[in-house]
């Protein structure tokens, strides 16, 4: 089993959809990553928490610590929101690195 | 600042020989962090570096791959010899030693090995 698990794999969406994706994690962390990554290939950090709630323009992420579980919102989705979108934890406090999820891939259509 | 910076942007080389990938990570920041992507296994750590010093190398496959950071602004991930199974995107990224630890990844390196 893998430590960290997204659902779901592949979302297909209308535009204007609200959008949910969803990360769940089995071990202790220290903090949850939110990513980005375009058709392009490039990496961009969307958010990254310890604990509740963080917004930036039309994307909302939420963690629970208790659950173990994250996640990530797109309120009226755009198409150029299509991108794969990866979860990433820091696992115990004394590491740096991030362990990734295997991401989940989003289509919104026009 | 320019963000993290790797070269070469693509690779293509023969098996059997070396590969060299460069990483300049953002000037301050003092972790550095080297990642592999592909298909079957995603995004993994190789290794990472705090201060220059490499602090987790569990990651590397094997004794073909070695990783150097010999200044703050520097750091090099070399395969020798590279086979077909080491052909990737690698990613070099930075982050400050501040509390939320943010990330920022380089634009990657793509590697083929022929």
């Amino acid at each position: 089993k893998n430590e960290v698990e997204q659902s779901p794999q592949n979302l297909t969406a209308q535009e204007g959809e609200f959008i949910t994706i969803n990360c769940s994690y089995s071990v202790g962390i220290s903090a949850l990553h939110w990513l980005q990554q375009h058709p392009g290939g490039g990496i961009v950090s969307l958010f990254m928490l310890s604990s509740g709630k963080k917004k930036h323009g039309r994307l909302i992420a939420t963690i629970n610590i208790q659950e173990k579980h994250s996640s990530l919102h797109i309120t009226a989705s755009h198409p150029r929101d299509s991108a794969v979108y990866i979860c990433a934890v820091f696992m115990d406090m004394g590491r740096r690195a991030l362990t990734f999820g295997s991401g989940t891939r989003l289509q919104v259509q026009p | 600042d320019a963000g993290v910076i790797q070269s070469p942007r693509h690779e293509v080389t023969e098996m059997g020989q070396e590969v060299t990938l460069r990483c300049k990570p953002i000037s301050g920041h003092d972790y550095l962090f080297w990642y592999r992507q592909t298909m079957m296994r995603g995004l993994e750590l190789l290794i990472y570096f705090n201060n220059n010093v490499p602090i987790d190398d569990s990651g590397m496959p094997e004794d073909r791959f070695s990783a150097k950071m010999p200044n703050a602004s520097f750091s090099t991930l070399k395969i020798q010899p590279s086979e077909p199974r080491d052909s990737a995107v690698y990613f070099c990224a930075s982050t400050g030693g501040g509390r939320h630890n943010e990330q920022f990844f380089g634009p990657g390196t793509r590697l083929t090995v022929l």
